[in-house]
């Protein structure tokens, strides 16, 4: 069953540290994508990757990192930089621009809090 | 200044009543544009974009140039349309989203 599998669902993180959210999809997308969703602010880009081993900032990515060693994953890192991390985010992975079938494929997200 | 303006954070109708979902984008050029859905419970779906020209679920949208605008519509709306609705448009190689519009149908 092709999808994009993101975990976990929620995570708890203490101050000062950093943690990792999982993205997986085996759609075959050469694309990927993370997003911060936030009550009246819609959907914020962090990181963006077309290739493996290539990856772009967003609009928000201060105090974030990934890594695209794999065509399959796409792993963010939430650093102790980030200000105000607790938010929900999405994995998102798209066919290439040009396919007639171009969109995102979007997970299911991860509820990340700051205790 | 914002690139995809969703003016109405929240649209209220009754079921039958026509749906007019605003959305409003900043770009010269001919803009690739889309429209997501997200339902109770449920992931960020594709809902239309409008080069396919297509009609989902009775919604329609038109690419208004001269207005930089992307309005979705639909005639009759039903309780089960109720969700969040996105805006988005492509920027170099990403979709950027406008903030949503929670769309309530009732009965």
């Amino acid at each position: 069953d092709g999808g994009i599998t993101q975990s976990p669902k929620y995570l708890f993180r203490k101050e000062g540290q950093n943690v990792t959210l999982s993205c997986e999809q085996n759609l075959n997308h050469d694309a990927m994508y993370w997003y911060r969703q936030d009550p009246g602010q819609g959907l914020r880009l962090i990181y963006y990757s077309q290739i493996v081993n290539d990856f772009q900032k967003g609009d928000i990515a201060e105090g974030y990192s990934v890594s695209r060693e794999k065509k399959e994953s796409f792993p963010l890192t939430v650093t102790s930089a980030q200000k105000n991390p607790t938010a929900f985010y999405l994995c998102a992975s798209s066919t290439p621009q040009g396919a007639l079938n171009y969109g995102y494929t979007f997970g299911s997200g991860t509820r990340l809090t700051v205790v | 200044a914002q690139r995809v303006t969703q003016p109405e954070k929240l649209l209220s109708v009754f079921k039958g009543a026509p749906v007019e979902l605003k959305c409003n984008y900043s770009y010269s050029g001919s803009p690739e544009l889309f429209w997501y859905v997200q339902y109770s419970r449920q992931r960020l779906q594709l809902l239309l974009r409008h080069i396919s020209r297509e009609s989902i679920k009775g919604f329609t949208a038109d690419l208004n140039k001269g207005e930089t605008s992307f309005h979705l519509k639909k005639p009759f709306a039903q309780e089960e349309d109720s969700a969040m609705y996105y805006c988005a448009r492509e920027e170099g190689t990403a979709l950027i989203f406008g903030k949503g519009t929670t769309l309530s149908v009732s009965s």
